[in-house]
Order: structure tokens, then sequence, then C-alpha cells
């Protein structure tokens, strides 16, 4: 089955630690991208990355961290730096960043819980 | 003024009644606009795509973007129970900025 598969689906963290969370694709998207989502609000861009070693900073990057080392994989780490972790978080992929036609697919999400 | 506005709900109708959803925009450097739907707790899913003025149909759904207003809707005609969800409008400027969400929505289908 083509898609996108985040792991894993529900994580729990203490305060102070850090997390991180799986994104993988094999539609062979060039751009992958990590949004935030709170309760009653639509989603927020946190980073993105166009090409393998390369990403950007979003609308809310601060206390996160991201990695492309492979095409099909863009892991998110959530830092102690990040003072309200706890979010849904969903990982989306599109062919190529900002050409017609080019839409964004998500994937199920994980759900991050702070105690 | 938030970049992109969208009212919550929730919004109750009747099984059959054809279903409006709107947002207005005040960016006008987007260029591209979607609508996903998003059951409770699961990622959201590709509705429709657009990227000019006008309107855009795919079966029980109508989407119309009005770039002089800043203003799209989405139209669900022969609403179903299982179109019960959270619709999302989302847009971009291109590039590559990724998407500005609404809030998104709630949309309940009474039987």
């Amino acid at each position: 089955d083509g898609g996108i598969t985040q792991s894993p689906k529900y994580l729990f963290r203490k305060e102070g630690q850090n997390v991180t969370l799986s994104c993988e694709q094999n539609l062979n998207h060039d751009a992958m991208y990590w949004y935030r989502q709170d309760p009653g609000q639509g989603l927020r861009l946190i980073y993105y990355s166009q090409i393998v070693n390369d990403f950007q900073k979003g609308d809310i990057a601060e206390g996160y961290s991201v990695s492309r080392e492979k095409k099909e994989s863009f892991p998110l780490t959530v830092t102690s730096a990040q003072k309200n972790p706890t979010a849904f978080y969903l990982c989306a992929s599109s062919m190529t960043s900002g050409s017609i036609g080019d839409t964004q697919y998500f994937g199920p999400g994980t759900r991050l819980t702070v105690l | 003024q938030k970049e992109v506005e969208q009212d919550p709900g929730p919004l109750s109708v009747p099984e059959g009644a054809i279903v409006s959803l709107n947002c207005t925009y005040s960016n006008s450097a987007f260029q591209y606009f979607m609508w996903y739907r998003q059951y409770s707790r699961k990622g959201p899913e590709l509705l429709m795509y657009t990227y000019s003025s006008g309107n855009k149909e795919d079966g029980r759904f109508t989407a119309q973007v009005d770039k002089s207003s800043k203003y799209i809707s989405l139209f669900i005609r022969d609403s179903q129970p299982s179109d019960s969800a959270t619709y999302l409008c989302a847009m971009m400027r291109g590039g590559a900025d990724g998407l500005t969400f609404g809030k998104g929505t709630h949309l309940i289908i009474q039987p």
C-alpha cells in the first residue's frame, strides 16, 4: 500500500524529556511537512523539507527539530524546550512543493501527551 | 486579523440538505486552495483542490473560489450522515511555504 505512516499512534512523555515522532512515506514525494493541531484549532506548520538534507522552519518551529537524511523519512523531535507539547502531530508529503497540481497528503497522526 | 477565518460551528443540518462551508482570507498572495475533511482523531483527507476563481465540481462536492473577495466555499449536495466531520479550508502561496489552515468547521448531518 502506498501512503504515509506515522508512529506511534499515541505517545506519552514526562516533562523535560525529548521525544521523536516518526514519519515515513513510500509515495516517492520530494517534499515533507510537519504540522501541529490543538483542540478546536486548524493545523500550524512546524517544519518542512523540499529535498534531502535540507529543511526550513515553519510558523512555530521553536522547541522542535527535524532531520531529512532519506527521501522517505522526516522524523520530528519534540524537545524539552517546547513549552506546550501536548497536541496532535500530523505529517504530510507532496510531490514537489509549490508546483501547480501539487497537493499535500496527510498521515494518520501521532497524539502526544506530556504527563 | 488571522490570515484565514473559518466559522468553527458546529453546523447541524438534516440529511439530504445542501451544506455551505466558507472561509475568508486576507493575504492576496494565496493562489492555491484546498478543502480537507477530518474525522475525529484521524489525519485530514483531501477533498478538493483549486487554483483559479470559479467553480470546480467533483461528485456531490463543489468548490468555489472568489479571489476578488478573498472568499472560498465548499458545497455538499445530498448530505449524508457519513459527511459528519470537521472540514478544513487550506491555502498556499506556492513555492515551499506549506499550507495555512482555517480552524475547521464541525459539521453534523442529522439522520
